[in-house]
């Protein structure tokens, strides 16, 4: 069974500074999607950012980039210029490609991101 | 993007009740749907997933006669807590997909039973 692995559950970062939020995952599969999740205080589920992992370059979305590590199973999320609205419960995700279970995502357990003014 | 709504946002009920839980997908349709529960600072934590015509697949623990899920078009699944007892009180949340990459979730519905 994949299983995703936050280990940072509290994070905080000054406004306009940069965060990285870390995420390990373990699988035995070689092809399967990875996300970052941001939960605000509305509770609304806001994909971030998503990668593919036979796509060796890491994606980016604007101040949010990933560092990903396919040999070392890591998948961390670098937020720049952090601003008050990236405050928020930050979900790791993983999902299969194909076979049985492949739309199902796997989530971390968060990490609450506080942004300090 | 995908829009997806839950209806109602929030809805108390008293125990022993029933109350339903409708997911739609505004502008897609969404062959797989998905729904979650998620306690107080915890993650979400899938119930169960449903395809559009058959029966939906249980997560282990989950009660499949107590959470009654049905997806009845490609646009709307719901779930029914049956004979709700304080303890379902939680905060649910419905996603849709129409492949693997794309994962659509609701806002979420937050049920208190008392």
């Amino acid at each position: 069974a994949q299983t995703v692995t936050q280990s940072q559950p509290e994070m905080s970062v000054q406004e306009a500074e940069t965060v990285t939020l870390s995420c390990t995952y373990d699988t035995s599969e070689s092809d399967y999607y990875l996300f970052w999740y941001k939960q605000p205080p509305s509770r609304q589920m806001i994909l971030v950012i998503r990668q593919e992992a036979y796509k060796q370059q890491n994606a980016t979305e604007n101040r949010f980039s990933v560092n990903f590590q396919k040999a070392a199973k890591s998948f961390s999320l670098k937020i720049s210029d952090s601003q008050l609205g990236d405050a928020a419960m930050y979900f790791c995700a993983y999902s299969l490609v194909s076979g049985a279970g492949s739309y199902q995502l796997t989530f971390g357990k968060g990490t609450k991101l506080s942004v300090i003014p | 993007g995908a829009v997806v709504s839950q209806h109602p946002s929030w809805v108390i009920c008293k125990s022993g009740t029933s109350v339903k839980i409708e997911c739609r997908s505004l502008d897609f349709q969404a062959t797989t749907m998905f729904w979650y529960r998620q306690f107080p600072k915890q993650s979400l934590m899938l119930m169960a997933t449903s395809n559009e015509g058959s029966k939906a697949t249980y997560e282990q623990g989950v009660e499949k006669d107590k959470f009654l899920i049905n997806h009845a078009s490609l646009t709307l699944s719901t779930l029914t807590v049956t004979s709700a007892h304080p303890e379902d009180s939680s905060f649910y949340i419905c996603s849709a997909s129409s492949s693997p990459h794309e994962q659509y979730f609701g806002p979420g519905t937050r049920l208190t039973v008392t």
